[in-house]
């Protein structure tokens, strides 16, 4: 296992709704990116923060958002859901900003009614 | 190539067989290459990230090679095992931190 974990695993929302997804990250790792993985689609980059503040972002709408707390873990936002939001939300920590390697946590499956 | 491809979409093997699969990538902006196991209801696992040409990475029977100046890189199993099954996932970064993923080859392995 990769130390990762999110929360919660399965969630059902109605359009128009808000959703909260949370990624506790590996031990020591300071820097988050979270992915959206349609059906039938690759993980897709949403945004990733490094030391609370977000460091780059993909091309998603701003009803998507994110925070990081000082203990580094991550909270992904999204206002106003849409049928299409419906995916596997994926969260990774690295070490650090520069550092090769994220580690994945399980995802969580969002479904959008 | 403007996106990440990946090539079978999906592979059925018996066990023993040897296979592999195929990540084209831009190769403008390179910066590393990342291979992941993804196996149902689980993490996906990190198995390689390689950043010069003609690298070549081993872990037990998987190995793969990559080629940045045509954008292509190759993964390999050995003697396919029924533990073998999952999606590969290649990713490129081109950038400090946004990966760009493919959709994946999804392996069965049947006994």
């Amino acid at each position: 296992e990769t130390g990762v974990t999110q929360s919660p695993t399965h969630l059902i929302k109605t359009r128009g709704q808000q959703v909260t997804l949370r990624c506790s990250s590996q031990s020591g790792h300071n820097t988050v990116s979270w992915y959206q993985q349609a059906l039938g689609q690759g993980p897709q980059f949403i945004f990733q923060y490094y030391r609370e503040e977000e460091n780059g972002r993909g091309n998603f709408p701003p009803r998507f958002s994110g925070l990081q707390f000082p203990n580094y873990s991550s909270e992904l936002n999204v206002n106003a859901l849409e049928l299409d939001d419906s995916a596997l939300y994926l969260c990774a920590s690295s070490l650090n900003q520069g550092t090769y390697e994220q580690y994945f946590g399980p995802g969580t499956r969002l479904t959008v009614t | 190539i403007l996106n990440v491809e990946q090539s079978p979409q999906s592979l059925h093997v018996q066990e023993g067989d040897s296979t592999n699969f195929t990540c084209s990538f831009p190769s403008s902006n390179f910066y590393a290459l990342h291979w992941y196991r993804w196996e149902t209801a689980k993490s996906p696992e990190a198995l390689f990230v390689m950043t010069l040409n003609g690298d070549e990475k081993k872990k037990g029977r998987i190995s793969a090679t990559l080629n940045t100046k045509e954008g292509y890189s190759y993964l390999y199993i050995k003697g396919s095992q029924p533990e073998d099954s999952a999606t590969y996932l290649c990713a490129s970064r081109a950038s400090n931190y946004k990966l760009t993923f493919g959709k994946g080859t999804l392996l069965t392995v049947n006994p």
